[in-house]
């Protein structure tokens, strides 16, 4: 019943790739998150969703981007993968003022 | 932006043990959530507080909404070693369905 799934759960890339990370929820959910979880920063906000095609920026954007073409699916993008973006990524899903539900997260390393 | 401080950082504690922590906000907020996360998964919702004063339990989880709206409290009764995981606050303000989180406390149980 996860409702949430995201993929891939690992990658390992090397700097300077480009690499796709994929939410996916059947929630029917207006909203969808992309977070970045670190040692000391806890969940950071990159990119939201409130809605197929509209997107917004969070606290940690650059170096990203996200699509969300429909509403099932939103995609974080990272266009040149830097040492940086080593993290645990997250999507959320949530009802318009409900709770969030979070994915099992991504574990990105890159090298 | 927003902040949220949550308190402690971490703790390690024995099993049968209480649990208390907080989190406060430089601002007013209108929800109030509590998180866990297990190792290797994504944060999963304890309890949702909508009205300042609210005082809500989930079996041995009670939090309340502070008066001020701008802190939040959860107590753990009669700890158990599942119970280990981090634990995050998160505040919902003015706008519709974001939210903020704190950077989590770090509980521990030994036996």
């Amino acid at each position: 019943d996860a409702g949430i799934t995201q993929s891939p759960r690992h990658k390992v890339t090397e700097t300077g790739t480009p690499v796709t990370l994929r939410c996916h929820q059947t929630e029917n959910h207006r909203y969808m998150y992309w977070y970045r979880q670190d040692p000391g920063h806890g969940l950071r906000l990159i990119h939201y969703s409130y809605g197929v095609k509209d997107t917004d920026k969070g606290e940690v954007s650059d170096g990203y981007s996200v699509s969300r073409s429909k509403t099932e699916d939103f995609l974080l993008t990272l266009e040149s993968a830097t040492s940086s973006q080593t993290s645990v990524y997250f999507c959320a899903i949530s009802p318009p003022s409900g709770g969030y539900t979070f994915g099992s997260g991504t574990r990105l390393t890159v090298v | 932006g927003q902040q949220l401080n949550q308190s402690p950082q971490s703790m390690f504690i024995q099993e049968g043990e209480d649990v208390s922590m907080n989190c406060t906000s430089s601002s007013i907020f209108n929800t109030w959530l509590w998180y866990k996360q297990d190792p290797g998964e994504g944060p999963v919702l304890l309890i949702a507080l909508y009205k300042a004063g609210e005082l809500t339990s989930n079996g041995r989880l009670t939090a309340q909404f502070g008066i001020t709206r701008k802190d939040s409290f959860l107590n753990i009764s009669a700890s158990i070693p599942s119970d280990v995981g981090i634990y995050f606050c998160a505040g919902r303000g003015g706008t519709a369905s974001k939210l903020t989180f704190g950077t989590g406390t770090r509980l521990q149980v030994t036996l």
